[in-house]
């Protein structure tokens, strides 16, 4: 089944202490994405990557980082979370990053004590 | 820069109510257009979408036409039912950058 795997699903955390949320999908796409979704804000992209090695900012990236080592997986970092970071993420990947469909996972909700 | 305005909600409606959510867009040239459906708990899915003046978009009984002269993508749906419940997001793309997207309109429908 074509899907985007999040993990985890839940998280609860204290300032500062490094954290990574995983974000895996199996369809073979160039694009992945990272978004926060705040009441309010609705989504902001926070990362993005086109390929391989090639990541770029989004609208809110300060205070994460990301990789892409390999095709499949794109994980997102909070080297030292804070309150402000408490948010739903989700991840998303696409063919090519163009005008085609976005598949999104299910979800991180993480709370920044 | 591109831009996606989307009316404020909630929006609560009986079942078989008619449904209306409105959008409009800033953006030069031409954007695709999308309206995206995210279910309680769930993430995002794409609902319809739109790619040149004039298409129009359908899915699942609800319908949106891509409006280049008054830059609007509004959703509709003749009959809503309860399962419609959701959030929806209204949301551009050009080509070589980021979706963009509104900020969300809660419908809920009772029955």
């Amino acid at each position: 089944e074509a899907q985007v795997t999040q993990n985890p699903r839940y998280l609860i955390t204290v300032t500062g202490k490094k954290l990574t949320v995983t974000c895996s999908q199996n369809m073979n796409h160039e694009y992945m994405s990272w978004y926060r979704q705040d009441p309010g804000l609705g989504l902001r992209q926070i990362y993005y990557s086109m390929n391989v090695e090639v990541t770029d900012k989004g609208d809110v990236p300060e205070g994460y980082k990301v990789s892409r080592k390999e095709k499949r997986n794109f994980p997102l970092i909070l080297e030292s979370p804070s309150p402000n970071q408490t948010s739903l993420y989700f991840c998303a990947s696409s063919l090519t990053g163009g005008r085609e469909k976005l598949f999104f996972g299910s979800g991180t909700q993480l709370s920044v004590l | 820069g591109n831009s996606v305005t989307q009316m404020e909600g909630p929006v609560t409606l009986s079942e078989e109510a008619f449904l209306t959510i409105n959008c409009t867009y800033t953006a030069t040239g031409y954007p695709s257009l999308f309206w995206y459906v995210q279910y309680p708990g769930e993430g995002l899915q794409l609902l319809l979408k739109a790619t040149k003046a004039d298409d129009k978009g359908s899915n699942k009984g609800f319908e949106a036409t891509y409006r280049k002269e008054t830059t609007s993508f509004h959703l509709e749906k003749g009959s809503v039912q309860v399962s419609d419940s959701a959030v929806y997001f209204c949301a551009l793309t050009k080509a070589g950058t980021a979706l963009i997207f509104g900020k969300g309109t809660t419908l809920s429908v009772s029955s």
